[in-house]
């Protein structure tokens, strides 16, 4: 079984500041880690994915995050906050590969 | 290629009603998926399939709820009779036959009040 923890369900950040969006996972075999991004009113999109390999993640839109094994981690960062980042944010986990289980969702605030 | 499609997009109806959200997979797609969203559970898989067959229906809430999938580009998820508690918002997702990638491709999402 696996299961995710996102800290913090709202998140405000000014413009132009880091964004780090937290996320914790459980799973009882190597996790497949994935963090999705939701637009109101629209269905979510993948925004990077972990399987295997390199631990830093490279996404879409200047995201990338960092899987660290030691912490049961996959925080989800960008360096620079821009207004169309705001949205929610959900980071999943697969045990098998076809079963996501999501957490309960980061809200993104970006203040001017 | 035009994603995956849900119909309708917004659906209101009175407690005992049959509600039916439709859904056409992107093309090519071997896997389908159906998730309800509320603001108290979050995302929830209600079922998935594989090659139009029933994978795991763990997740759907009751009897009150079915799911097809006739034809690989066409699902349905039905419920009969309809409750308030149902209200949310259905998500249809589709996953190509790849091995291990775990990329969902998400509709736009079918929005249900029940009155």
């Amino acid at each position: 079984a696996q299961s995710v923890t996102q800290l913090g369900s709202h998140v405000s950040v000014s413009e132009g500041a880091l964004v780090l969006l937290r996320c914790n996972y459980s799973s009882s075999v190597p996790p497949y880690l994935f963090w999705y991004v939701q637009y109101p009113n629209q269905g979510l999109q993948l925004l990077l994915k972990y399987t295997t390999g390199a631990t830093l993640v490279k996404g879409i839109n200047g995201f990338e995050a960092e899987f660290k094994k030691s912490e049961t981690s996959f925080h989800l960062t960008k360096p620079s906050a821009h207004m169309s980042d705001a949205a929610e944010y959900f980071c999943a986990v697969a045990g098998s590969a076809r079963q996501l289980t999501f957490g309960s969702g980061t809200q993104l605030t970006v203040l001017p | 290629d035009a994603g995956v499609i849900q119909s309708p997009r917004h659906e209101v109806t009175e407690m005992g009603q049959e509600v039916t959200l439709r859904c056409k997979p992107i093309s090519g797609h071997d896997y389908l998926f159906w998730y309800r969203q509320t603001m108290m559970r979050g995302l929830e898989l209600l079922i998935y399939f594989n090659n139009n067959v029933p994978i795991d229906d763990s997740g759907m809430p009751e009897d009150r709820f079915s799911a097809k999938m006739p034809n690989a580009s066409f699902s349905t998820l039905k419920i009969q009779p309809s409750e308030p508690r149902d209200s949310a918002v259905y998500f249809c997702a589709s996953s190509p036959g790849l091995a291990d990638t775990g990329e969902l491709f998400f509709g736009e999402g079918s929005r249900l009040t029940v009155l």
